[in-house]
């Protein structure tokens, strides 16, 4: 089977920097997304890891360990906008398919 | 503006009902998807679609139906074989050649009277 792990919450200070991990197991690795959701909204992409290392965009990166099943998402700077949900996922394919599994969710709560 | 169209909104079902949940794109997507979202949990596929006319069974699909007569369209019911329906439900679509990219509407808030 397939499942992703990530902190329930976290909380963190305006200006301050940020680190959503997300350890998975997977019968095939495909890369590692994260999408954003704040209350009540639709989630939206953003970052995809298909190889080690770190991908930066913006304020966001996002980190693979392909060898520790682990990535992470550090946001920088924090906003109070940053205030969201933040799911991990893996896509799973099987022949023609492609479907994607979601961690459970990090909640992130900014402070002033 | 290309997106993913949800309505309604806000839907609430007596019980014994079914109520159908639209989703309409206009992303010329190949792939759709269906998500369940309970309060404080992750996104659970229902049902999802790669092409017209296909669909297959996601990991809870029992007390659901969807059809896919066309591409922009992929409408889920919420048959009263569904016992606890109460959630938040997801639409979203995939193109074939970014695989890896999901696009959400914006949500359908599903209720019991």
């Amino acid at each position: 089977g397939q499942s992703l792990e990530q902190p329930s919450e976290v909380t963190a200070v305006e200006g301050a920097i940020v680190q959503i991990n997300c350890t998975y197991q997977t019968s095939g690795f495909y890369g590692l997304s994260w999408y954003q959701q704040h209350d009540g909204g639709a989630p939206t992409f953003l970052s995809y890891n298909a190889l080690d290392g770190l991908e930066e965009t913006g304020r966001f990166s996002s980190f693979l360990s392909r060898s520790d099943s682990y990535g992470y998402l550090l946001l920088q700077e924090l906003q109070m906008k940053d205030s969201a949900s933040y799911f991990c996922a893996v896509p799973s394919w099987g022949g023609a398919t492609n479907k994607l599994i979601f961690g459970t969710g990090t909640l992130l709560a900014v402070q002033p | 503006d290309g997106g993913i169209t949800q309505s309604p909104k806000y839907l609430f079902r007596k019980e014994g009902q079914n109520v159908t949940l639209s989703c309409e794109q206009n992303l010329n997507h190949d792939a759709m998807y269906w998500y369940r979202q309970d309060p404080g949990q992750g996104l659970r596929l229902i049902y999802y679609s790669q092409i017209v006319n296909d669909f297959q069974k996601g990991d809870i699909a029992e007390g659901y139906s969807v059809s896919r007569e066309k591409k922009e369209s992929f409408p889920l019911t919420v048959t009263s074989a569904q016992k606890n329906p109460t959630a938040f439900y997801l639409c979203a679509s995939r193109d074939r050649l970014a695989k890896n990219i999901q696009y959400f509407g914006a949500g359908t808030r599903l209720s019991v009277l």
